[in-house]
């Protein structure tokens, strides 16, 4: 039962245009939810987080919009740049992140110059 | 700030035999994560450690699988004897361990098994 999902496997958008990456979750007990973004041969890096005592937060370009009641979280990055292509990662965990963090599969981003 | 380092980065071995992969966490991390990521498919957590202790490795196959962190430092991951199913990339990641935090993580280990 996979408990995180992105079910656009991929997504391609025009430099300076707007991204969204979509993530959905069906466990309920999930309080905290992060992005992790992966170049080719390396391993994730942490991008941008989410408590769901809010429904949004920012940071510079990537803002990540929480909805509880739809168990859905999106990822926004405005504007887009070509150096934003990478595989796109939503993670969710219970606690407030101090268990154990679970994976969608990922959803791969080509930002078009 | 040094990353999370892992060695091999790249490993091809044949069915049946054994590896092992290495990871030196961030310095003054107390939390280290073994995943598995199977191509096309997001990091699986194999086992988490809390300085030496393990504290979660439901995920992991114990059977071929083990793993150790005997100073709370460094931790090394074991497949015995490897199946072509264990082709994957193996994670290690960091956290400082004290709560709601980040986990960082190394480079990964790419295991291709004949």
């Amino acid at each position: 039962d996979q408990q995180v999902k992105q079910n656009s496997p991929s997504l391609s958008v025009q430099e300076g245009r707007i991204s969204i990456l979509n993530c959905d979750y069906t466990n309920s007990m999930f309080d905290y939810f992060l992005w992790y973004k992966k170049y080719p041969a390396e391993g994730p890096t942490f991008l941008i987080s989410i408590s769901s005592i809010k429904d949004k937060n920012e940071d510079g370009r990537f803002t990540v919009f929480l909805n509880k009641s739809a168990k859905h979280l999106s990822l926004h990055i405005v504007p887009s740049q070509p150096g934003d292509s990478a595989v796109y990662f939503c993670a969710a965990c219970t606690q407030g992140g101090s268990e154990k963090l679970v994976f969608g599969k990922g959803t791969k981003l080509t930002v078009n110059p | 700030e040094a990353g999370v380092a892992q060695s091999p980065r790249y490993k091809i071995i044949e069915k049946r035999q054994s590896v092992a992969f290495w990871c030196n966490p961030i310095s003054g991390h107390a939390t280290l994560y073994w995943y598995q990521q199977i191509l096309g498919q997001g990091p699986k957590l194999l086992i988490q450690f809390q300085n030496n202790g393990v504290v979660d490795d439901s995920q992991l196959p114990k059977d071929r699988f083990s793993a150790e962190r005997l100073k709370g430092v460094d931790s090394t991951l074991k497949i015995q004897p490897a199946k072509l199913e264990d082709s994957a990339v193996y994670l290690c990641a960091s956290s400082p361990g004290t709560g709601e935090e980040t986990q960082y993580f190394g480079p990964g280990t790419r295991l291709l098994v004949l």
